[in-house]
Formats: C-alpha cells, sequence, structure tokens
C-alpha cells in the first residue's frame, strides 16, 4: 500500500472487554513497531518485530497486552481485560530496515481507543 | 534510563515569525536523531534525520542543528505558516542491528494569523 494503515481508526470499548487493533505496514518493510501515545506525550514504545518474531517486547506494560505478526507483514495487537488506563491513540510503524542504520520509520494514523 | 526533553512543552506565535525549538537528549550511544512533525489526529512524519557528525541540516523551512558533544538538538522554523501548526517530536535511535528509538513528549506549536 501506500502507507502504513491502522484499523479501527477509533475504538470505544467497555472496561474488561477484549479488543483487537490492526496494522498494515509498508509493502517490504521488515521491522513494525507498535507505540503507545497518550495525550500530550510522545510516543511510548511497546514493542518491536524484525520479521514475524518480536525482537523486544519489553515495552508492554503487562501481560494483558499481546502483539502478534504471523507473515512478517500484518500485525495485531491485542488487549485483554480492558482497563480505563489502556485509553490512548496506538501507532504503529514500518522501516526498511531498523531505524538506527537511518531507516525512517513511517507511521499510521494510529487507533484512538477509549475504555469506558 | 535514556531520555530524551523538549522544550518548550507550548508555544504559540504569530504567522510570519521564526521560532526555535529545544531537544536534549541522554541516550548513548547515539546513532542518529529525526524531528517529527505530529499534525493532530495523525502519525508523525520524519523531517529531518542527522547523524553523529551532522551539524545542521534543512529541509525547506525547517532547519535542524545538532551539538553531539553536549547533546542537544534544536529545530527552526522560519517565516512561519498556519500549516505549521502541530507538535514537533524529537526522536533518538542507538546504533546497532536493533535498536529502540527513545521519543522525546514533544513540542505542541500553534501558529495564530
Amino acid at each position: 500500500g501506500a502507507g502504513v494503515s491502522q484499523t479501527p481508526s477509533n475504538k470505544v470499548t467497555e472496561k474488561g472487554k477484549y479488543v483487537e487493533l490492526r496494522c498494515d505496514p509498508i509493502s517490504g518493510h521488515t521491522a513494525l513497531y507498535w507505540y503507545r501515545q497518550s495525550l500530550g506525550q510522545g510516543p511510548e514504545f511497546l514493542i518491536y518485530f524484525q520479521g514475524t518474531g518480536a525482537a523486544d517486547d519489553s515495552g508492554l506494560p503487562n501481560d494483558r497486552f499481546f502483539a502478534v505478526r504471523p507473515e512478517g507483514s500484518v500485525s495485531t495487537l491485542k488487549i485483554q481485560r480492558t482497563e480505563r488506563g489502556d485509553s490512548a491513540v496506538y501507532l504503529c510503524a514500518s522501516s526498511l530496515a531498523p531505524p538506527g542504520q537511518g531507516h525512517e520509520q513511517f507511521f499510521g494514523p494510529g487507533t484512538r481507543l477509549t475504555v469506558l | 534510563k535514556n531520555q530524551v526533553e523538549q522544550s518548550p512543552q507550548s508555544l504559540i506565535i504569530l504567522e510570519g515569525k521564526n521560532c526555535t525549538l529545544q531537544c536534549n537528549y541522554t541516550v548513548s550511544p547515539f546513532s542518529n536523531l529525526r524531528w517529527y512533525k505530529q499534525d493532530t489526529g495523525r502519525g508523525p512524519v520524519s523531517l529531518t534525520i542527522m547523524t553523529f557528525s551532522e551539524n545542521t541540516k534543512s529541509n525547506g523551512r525547517y532547519t535542524a542543528t545538532l551539538d553531539a558533544d553536549t547533546k542537544q538538538s534544536s529545530l527552526h522554523i522560519t517565516a512561519s505558516q498556519l500549516s505549521d501548526s502541530a507538535s514537533y517530536i524529537c526522536v533518538v535511535s542507538e546504533p546497532g542491528g536493533y535498536q529502540k528509538v527513545t521519543f522525546g513528549t514533544g513540542t505542541k506549536l500553534q501558529v495564530i494569523p
């Protein structure tokens, strides 16, 4: 595709429910990142995939959060037993290679999650 | 812990005026620093990237500077336009095959007519 896409753009759920957020990276990009952004803050790292494997999941806040990328392209961020504190914009980014090699991360528009 | 701090937190300027945004970081070792522009409701978009050896880089009306010794960077916006209203985020990457990037909290710029 032309850019990184994320669905849904908005998600409203009730406390305790399960949600899935989807990211479609740019075709051919092996690196994929998930971030969480609260109002007025910069993105906070959650997890990084290189190909199909989660190379670093140290940013996931607890075991309610899980992400997969089974075929090395589309990724799904899964949140179980949602809490009000999970409300934020969840951003996905992809790059041709890791950013430390100078490759730009291209961000999707984000999914705004609201937990009531 | 690696940190990236930005100032000011927010800024309001008149259309046509210049402004400078600051970024201080403690990330070490260092690979590159990017400035991103994030419009409301959108994902961040890269404006400039600088490596250790670069001191300044321009992209139209945006000019970024880097002092790797003091670990400071600035983003200067010349002749501001209403469309410059956005959050500007400083992002620092470490070197190596895989690295996390460290994001600053951003400066929210509002350009008013």
